[in-house]
């Protein structure tokens, strides 16, 4: 079966620092892959999606960025975080009928 | 670009009690249709799915959901609910068109009382 991990699960950094975020898949091979963004009260926002090792689709323009330097390997970074880059960051992989399945996520807190 | 509207940021409802959470969609074209639950602090769980056919959809926990094309409604219900349904849910759209773009509603926070 497919599985999804998400490191780290808490993240605390000082406004300016640098970020990233990994997501790997197990189970499946050349995955389509997204980056979601959910802040506070509010619902999921696409930021980014792969559909293959170096292919990024941006959704959303921002200092993040996202890498895909593996098949079942996906990365968000910043390189300077702000802090309005606070959230819930989830990734997901897509599986049969175009349904999304979800990491755990990583609670980012900008200070 | 779909839009999904969840009318109810929150529904409190006393354990065993009935529930329907509302979903409506912008898009008369074909979707797919979902409903997705949330723990605090983690990912989400999808409770259940519309592709094609039946209108009534079971999911897991006892949810189920109908689809109504001409109001383009996606309401999920429950007809008995548990404690451990306190949550929050989220309704979602893709276009099976653009299967790469999943549009979410802003979530309805079930709380269940004892």
């Amino acid at each position: 079966s497919q599985t999804i991990h998400q490191w780290p699960a808490t993240l605390v950094q000082p406004v300016g620092s640098p970020l990233s975020l990994e997501c790997t898949v197990e189970g499946t091979s050349n995955p389509n892959l997204y980056w979601y963004r959910q802040a506070a009260g509010r619902g999921l926002q696409l930021l980014f999606y792969s559909v293959g090792i170096g292919q990024i689709s941006s959704e959303v323009p921002q200092n993040l960025s996202a890498s895909r330097p593996q098949d079942r390997q996906f990365i968000l970074s910043s390189k300077k975080l702000l802090l309005s880059d606070s959230g819930f960051y989830l990734c997901a992989w897509r599986g049969g009928g175009d349904t999304q399945y979800f990491g755990p996520g990583t609670r980012l807190t900008v200070l | 670009a779909q839009s999904v509207t969840q009318l109810d940021s929150q529904v409190p409802v006393f354990e065993e009690a009935p529930v329907e959470l509302r979903c409506n969609y912008s898009s008369s074209v074909s979707v797919y249709l979902f409903w997705y639950v949330q723990y605090p602090n983690q990912g989400l769980q999808l409770l259940l799915k519309y592709l094609s056919g039946s209108t009534l959809v079971k999911g897991i926990n006892g949810f189920e959901a109908e689809f109504n094309k001409s109001q383009t409604s996606f309401h999920l219900r429950k007809p008995s609910v548990h404690i451990s349904d306190t949550a929050e849910y989220f309704c979602a759209v893709s276009d099976p068109g653009n299967f790469n773009k999943f549009y979410f509603g802003s979530g309805t926070k079930l709380n269940v009382k004892p």
